[in-house]
């Protein structure tokens, strides 16, 4: 398995534009989270999927977030209109179970100007 | 959200040095406990996942163990060596503790 894929590795985009941050968890996961990487506040929880059903989004900052899993393999978490303090590292995980140990995607680094 | 503590924030140690670092949580609500590494550049790698109160875990050089009633686990590593410089997180469910950034001197 190619292990959690996460797409773009690099965004850069301008203040009052959408972002689209993708995320393929590793098949047979059932569940999938989405964090926020910054230097303040470490891993912070966003979001998070058990069978494609959004369970927790209480760490969504703001109505300028949302999250979807449309089916098993694929998930999207947008931002629109980004923020310059939306920049940060987005990680994707996925887990059998939401108390197994998580395998990570790379990160998207999205930096908003 | 619970509060995950992590201490201290950074450690340099010398190669082959012994050293150990903590975790701290609220003993109440425990699930489960997830250690992981964080290599610069790189995503955070899984090492541990312990349940139980007095659950010991081993991978090579590195050990944790884990207290549930009064809310600490705590990370060894054994002859400290360049390559396990790294930022080595806990977690308990979900939430992510800061992170102890363990840096190796030759």
């Amino acid at each position: 398995d190619a292990g959690v894929i996460q797409s773009p590795r690099h965004e850069v985009t301008e203040m009052g534009q959408e972002v689209t941050l993708r995320c393929k968890p590793i098949s047979g996961h059932n569940s999938l989270f989405w964090y926020r990487q910054t230097m303040m506040r470490g891993l912070e929880l966003l979001i998070y999927f058990n069978n494609n059903v959004p369970i927790d989004d209480s760490g969504m900052p703001e109505d300028r977030f949302s999250a979807k899993m449309p089916n098993a393999s694929f998930s999207t978490l947008k931002i629109q209109p980004s923020e310059p303090r939306d920049s940060a590292v987005y990680f994707c995980a996925s887990s059998v179970g939401a108390s197994g140990g998580y395998t990570f995607g790379s990160g998207t680094r999205l930096t908003v100007v | 959200i619970l509060n995950v503590e992590q201490s201290p924030q950074s450690l340099h140690v010398q190669e082959g040095d012994s050293t150990n670092f903590t975790c701290s949580f609220p003993s109440s609500n425990f699930y489960a406990l997830h250690w992981y590494r964080w290599e610069t550049a790189k995503s955070p790698e899984a090492l541990f996942v312990m349940t139980l109160n007095g659950d010991e875990k081993k991978k090579g050089r590195i050990s944790a163990t884990l207290n549930t009633k009064e809310g600490y686990s705590y990370l060894y590593i054994k002859g400290s060596q360049p390559e396990d410089s790294a930022t080595y997180l806990c977690a308990l469910g979900f939430y992510f503790g800061t992170g102890t950034s363990l840096t190796v001197i030759p």
